[in-house]
């Protein structure tokens, strides 16, 4: 079955630090590729895709993405965090000819002031 | 804003007690999802509908049964309420091939 893997469960880092969030999936065909983002107490909010291209997607708020085929990876990126980017991130996948979405276990983010 | 509507936003019930949480669209979507989040899990996949009276499993629809009999409705039963089903639950559609979610529908069982 196909399956999404987040392998940073927590991260902390202070303001203005880089980040990073690997996200891995386990399906060999062809696929779109999404992060999501979680505020506490809110719903998931799409931050970036990929469905094909460029494989450097920018999205929101400053995240990037970078879909590496060979490596079956979509890692999010952010050049320097704030404070307001605590929250929890989500990647997801969906094969191209199905409707099902799989999404990773997140990473749970916290930037310290 | 996806345009989706879940009701009800919270409810605690009891063990053993029939539970069904409303999800509610205005864009005429086809594809339509119900999700459950749990902390270390994610989001896990309940049940989907692909259109009026077609539906299928997701990866943890054991307890679950949904039904479809409007494009705008989507509802998701629980037959029988277990202390394991306490959860977050999110609807969600698709559109141009990229997943929305709804608001969230917090659910207890005691």
């Amino acid at each position: 079955a196909q399956s999404v893997s987040q392998h940073n469960h927590h991260v902390i880092l202070s303001e203005a630090a880089s980040l990073e969030l690997g996200c891995n999936y386990s399906y060999g065909g062809t696929v779109n590729l999404f992060w999501y983002v979680q505020y506490p107490g809110q719903h998931l909010q799409l931050l970036l895709k990929y469905f094909s291209g460029d494989p450097l997607v920018k999205g929101i708020k400053g995240f990037e993405a970078e879909f590496i085929k060979s490596k079956f990876s979509f890692n999010l990126r952010k050049p320097s965090v704030q404070w307001s980017d605590t929250a929890e991130y989500f990647c997801a996948v969906r094969e191209k000819g199905t409707y099902k979405y799989i999404f990773g276990t997140g990473t749970r983010l916290k930037v310290l002031a | 804003d996806a345009g989706i509507t879940q009701s009800p936003r919270h409810k605690v019930t009891e063990t053993g007690t029939p539970v069904t949480l409303r999800c509610h669209q205005t864009e005429n979507h086809r594809y339509m999802y119900w999700y459950r989040q749990d902390p270390g899990h994610g989001l896990r996949l309940i049940h989907y509908s692909y259109g009026v009276k077609d539906t299928d499993k997701g990866e943890v629809s054991d307890g679950y049964s949904v039904s479809r009999s409007k494009t705008e409705d989507f509802l998701l039963t629980l037959e029988s309420a277990t202390s394991s089903q306490t959860s977050v639950y999110f609807c969600a559609i698709s559109e141009l091939d990229t997943i929305y979610f709804g608001e969230g529908s917090w659910l207890t069982v005691v």
